[in-house]
């Protein structure tokens, strides 16, 4: 079964207005951590918004907000006013377990463009 | 953030030659180094687990005598694909956890191979 799941392949919004990025999870270790991350076409990995599992408050990181819903094991990322240079590509992971120096899994990614 | 470095950024060789990768911790020292590999379109495959003074932890389905890894130091571990074959030829990225508020991995900014 798939770990991490991002059912968008490619996501179009408008410059200025919100959008939302899906994720759901899948795990049965209670403590876990989630991440989005962006790769705009240089390749580089920019990090982006963390949660944790048992954190009760939804992350928010400036323009970016990971909207938690634990019991439906989502992870969706918004990002509010969006800006031309959003577009990249967005992806959401997951490293199950205490420590930094676990893994992290990755979904298939979401392509974003903002058009102007 | 914490800063990793990647040299080359770009290689283009010959079938049959061996290629070697270094990744850098610029300002921290990473104790665990990851190493992924990336196909065009596609999410971050984990391929190994480099580990401070001890042998790589290895994804199955990647050849450990194929890919050699190393990890001398606490900021530095390279990556060797060795006897390059055009099957070879993808986006490389390494990543290192820090001591970071979140325990983030932050990557380097990959190096993209090509195997003639």
């Amino acid at each position: 079964a798939q770990k991490i799941t991002q059912t968008q392949p490619g996501m179009f919004v408008q410059e200025k207005e919100a959008v939302t990025l899906d994720c759901t999870y899948d795990t049965s270790d209670p403590s876990y951590g989630l991440f989005w991350y962006k790769q705009p076409s240089s390749g580089e990995m920019i990090f982006l918004i963390y949660q944790g599992s048992y954190d009760q408050q939804n992350a928010t990181e400036g323009r970016y907000s990971l909207n938690f819903q634990k019991a439906r094991k989502s992870a969706n990322l918004v990002i509010s006013a969006s800006q031309l240079g959003d577009s990249a590509m967005y992806f959401c992971a997951m490293r199950e377990g205490r420590g930094s120096a676990r893994q992290l899994t990755f979904g298939s990614g979401t392509q974003l463009t903002v058009l102007p | 953030g914490a800063v990793v470095s990647q040299h080359p950024s770009r290689v283009i060789c010959k079938s049959g030659t061996s290629v070697k990768i270094e990744c850098r911790s610029l300002d921290f020292q990473a104790t665990t180094m990851f190493w992924y590999r990336q196909f065009p379109k596609q999410s971050l495959m984990l391929m190994a687990t480099s580990n401070e003074g001890s042998k790589a932890t290895y994804e199955q389905g990647v050849e450990k005598d194929k890919f050699l890894i190393n990890h001398a130091s606490l900021t530095l571990s390279t990556l060797t694909v060795t006897s390059a074959h055009p099957e070879d030829s993808s986006f490389y990225i390494c990543s290192a956890s820090s001591s970071g508020a979140y325990n983030e991995q932050f990557f380097g900014p990959g190096t993209r191979l090509t195997v003639l």
